[in-house]
């Protein structure tokens, strides 16, 4: 493995079934994050990690759930899809989540409800 | 409330130089960086300015005005290869990344 990675690249998913999303980096960083991407939007926040261990809200946490057991994985649970949830998915990590560390993504998951 | 500006679409010649605008409202402020983001990819990191003035690196320049909340990328001697989306982003009081839409960049030969 190098950097982060994603896992699936792509999926069509039933509305009300539940999905992970899965997430591992490499790098050894504290600070992890899942954004969602939609057309003509920019890059918004669903909860990120400041170490393993923690978690807290994003932007948009509403539908979606994480975890963080250890430093190298973050797995995004959607626990019952609806077709809004339709969108590319990036993964990403920093060092740590203040100051200018910046941002690695992953290459990202797209997602379609049904 | 926060928000983050910039142009949809801008379009420039091969070997010219082009420059992308950012206005930015948020709540607190710790930096802003600029990532590149080519159709169908991840964003890369280009820039980071947490302080006024202009930040050179290669052909790629980021400059920030804190008391205007604005900020620029100046992109020079245009490759076919700089056709991408460049995104801005604002870190806030709360240390987020608050992101713009993105400014598309077509590069014509």
């Amino acid at each position: 493995i190098a950097g982060i990675t994603q896992a699936p690249t792509s999926q069509i998913l039933a509305a009300g079934r539940r999905m992970t999303l899965r997430c591992t980096q490499d790098m050894r960083h504290n600070a992890m994050y899942w954004y969602r991407q939609d057309l003509g939007l920019g890059l918004r926040l669903i909860h990120y990690s400041n170490t393993a261990g923690t978690t807290g809200k994003g932007e948009v946490p509403d539908g979606y759930s994480v975890s963080r057991a250890n430093t190298d994985d973050f797995p995004l649970t959607l626990a019952s899809a609806v077709p809004s949830q339709t969108s590319v998915y990036f993964c990403a990590s920093s060092g740590s989540r203040g100051g200018g560390d910046e941002q690695f993504f992953g290459p990202g998951t797209r997602l379609t409800v049904l | 409330g926060q928000n983050i500006d910039q142009p949809t679409e801008m379009t420039a010649t091969e070997g010219a130089i082009v420059q992308i605008n950012c206005t930015y409202q948020t709540s607190g402020f710790n930096g802003l960086f600029w990532y590149q983001q080519h159709a169908g990819e991840a964003p890369t990191f280009l820039s980071y300015n947490v302080l006024d003035g202009l930040e050179e690196k290669g052909r790629f320049s980021s400059f920030l005005s804190r008391s205007k909340g604005y900020s620029y990328l100046l992109l020079k001697e245009l490759q076919m290869k700089d056709s991408a989306s460049y995104l801005c982003a604002t870190m806030d009081s709360n240390y987020q990344l608050i992101w713009g839409a993105g400014t598309k960049l077509i590069i014509k030969p």
